[in-house]
């Protein structure tokens, strides 16, 4: 089992829409989360961070982590064809140094 | 530089050749970290170096991977003898190492195709 579960969609959204995603985990120690987006034959680029549990708010970008039920969430609002990409979840235990990614999921916000 | 630089930016590479991948971090940044992503996956960790020293190099699949990081900015990572199954995206990251928040600045990766 991966450390790391996220479901790889695709998913299709009509433009407008709330978008939810979500990776779960296995290892109680991680502590520090965090969501990127990557671009077609680009480098993931952060798009969210968050130390333990709790929301965190960014313009239309909310994250979530629920580390009793090792859940984490990524929230956008008023999706727009530009959100188009695959989102990847990452986190770590106390060594910042190293990072373990979701299998990333794939958004299509459609006009 | 304004970002991480990666070169080349796709490699063929015949079963059996040696390979190097070139990573120009952002000036400044200690940390360097090397990750490699097959394709539908995330990035899986490869090593991370803290200016030239290599303080963890854990997820390298075998001894035919090498990265170095002589002068504690550019870095290489060698991959010998290829295989087919090590056909897949290396992204080179690099981090000031001062902000946690402030993740990682990741390059645009160079693909590998093993023929």
């Amino acid at each position: 089992q991966k450390e790391v579960e996220q479901d790889p969609g695709p998913l299709s959204v009509p433009e407008g829409a709330i978008v939810s995603l979500n990776c779960t985990y296995s290892n109680s120690a991680f502590q520090y989360f965090m969501w990127y987006r990557q671009y077609s034959r680009k480098g993931p680029e952060l798009l969210m961070y968050t130390y333990s549990s709790g929301n965190k708010e960014d313009g239309r970008f909310t994250a979530q982590v629920d580390k009793s039920s090792k859940y984490i969430s990524l929230f956008i609002r008023d999706s727009q064809p530009s959100d188009s990409a695959t989102y990847l979840c990452a986190m770590s235990a106390g060594n910042f140094n190293k990072f373990y990614f979701g299998s990333g999921t794939k958004l299509n916000v459609k006009p | 530089g304004a970002g991480v630089s990666q070169s080349p930016r796709y490699k063929v590479a015949k079963r059996g050749q040696d390979v190097a991948l070139r990573c120009d971090p952002i000036s400044g940044h200690v940390s360097l970290f090397w990750y490699q992503q097959a394709l539908g996956q995330g990035p899986e960790f490869l090593t991370y170096f803290q200016n030239e020293a290599q303080l963890d190099k854990s997820g390298l699949p075998s001894d035919r991977f090498f990265a170095e990081r002589p002068e504690g900015s550019v870095s290489t990572l060698k991959i010998q003898r290829t295989q087919q199954e090590d056909s897949a995206v290396y992204l080179c990251a690099s981090s000031s190492g001062a902000v946690v928040s402030d993740g990682y600045t990741f390059g645009s990766g160079t693909r590998l195709t093993v023929v």
